[in-house]
C-alpha cells in the first residue's frame, strides 16, 4: 500500500514567520500535486510538480519536488493570516490512482 | 465557469434511512471522483468513473454504498441504511484527460447520521 505521510499535522506560528511542511513517501510519483482547503469548502490546487528537483514558486510559496519524485515541500515566507487551511499532497503512481496525505492543518496568528 | 456543483450541503438523517448525494462534474470532464473526509482519516476515494463508467470501487466501504453516474453531467453516491458512523464530509471531483490530473472539488456534503 502507498502511503504519503505529511509533517507536522498541525502547525500554528505567528503572522511574519517563515514556515516549511512536508510530504513523503518510500514510492516514486510520476507527479505530486499540493492543494489547500478552507473550511466548509473544498481542496484547491495549488501546483503540480513533474521532475524531480522540481522548484515552483506561486508569490510566496515555493513547492520543490524532491530529486528522486518521493518527496516534496512547500516553503510559506511571513505567513499571512490568510495562508490558514489544510495543505494536501498528492501523489500520483506511475500505474496507479492518486493517493492524498491526510494534510497539514495550518493556522496563521495576527 | 461553473465549477463541480454538489447538492445537498448538509443533510442531518436518523440511523438507517436513505441518503442520495448528488454531483455535477465540470462539462467536459471525463473523470469523476467521490471522496470521504473525517479528521481521523483523512480524504479517502471512495469510487471513479470514467466516461461515466465505474473503474474502481475499492474504496466503498462496504455494500450499504453506491454509486452511479447515469450521463456525463450527473452522479450520486447513496447510502442505504445510514448509519453513524457513515457521518463524515463527501466530496465529488472532476478531472479532464487522465485520473492523475488535477482534481477540481465541490464544497462537499456534510452528512450527520443520528
Amino acid at each position: 500500500t502507498q502511503l504519503l505521510e505529511q509533517s507536522p499535522q498541525f502547525l500554528s506560528i505567528q503572522e511574519g514567520e517563515n514556515l516549511t511542511v512536508y510530504c513523503n513517501s518510500s514510492s516514486v510519483f510520476s507527479s505530486l500535486q499540493w492543494y489547500r482547503q478552507e473550511p466548509g469548502e473544498g481542496p484547491v490546487l495549488l501546483v503540480t510538480v513533474v521532475t524531480g528537483g522540481e522548484v515552483k514558486k506561486l508569490k510566496r510559496l515555493t513547492f520543490q519536488f524532491g530529486d528522486a519524485r518521493k518527496d516534496s515541500s512547500l516553503h510559506i515566507t511571513a505567513a499571512q493570516p490568510g495562508d490558514t487551511g489544510l495543505y494536501l499532497c498528492a501523489g500520483a503512481p506511475p500505474d496507479d490512482k492518486i493517493i492524498f496525505g491526510k494534510g497539514t492543518r495550518l493556522h496563521i496568528l495576527p | 465557469d461553473a465549477g463541480v456543483i454538489q447538492s445537498p450541503r448538509h443533510e442531518v438523517t436518523e440511523m438507517g434511512q436513505e441518503v442520495t448525494l448528488r454531483c455535477k462534474p465540470i462539462s467536459g470532464h471525463d473523470y469523476l471522483f467521490w471522496y470521504r473526509q473525517t479528521m481521523m482519516r483523512g480524504l479517502e476515494l471512495l469510487i471513479y468513473f470514467n466516461n461515466n463508467v465505474p473503474i474502481d470501487d475499492s474504496g466503498m466501504p462496504e455494500d450499504r454504498f453506491s454509486a452511479k453516474m447515469p450521463n456525463a453531467s450527473f452522479s450520486t453516491l447513496k447510502i442505504q441504511p445510514s448509519e453513524p458512523r457513515d457521518s463524515a464530509v463527501y466530496f465529488c471531483a472532476s478531472s479532464a484527460g487522465t485520473r492523475n490530473q488535477p482534481q477540481h472539488f465541490g464544497d462537499g456534503t456534510r452528512l450527520s447520521i443520528l
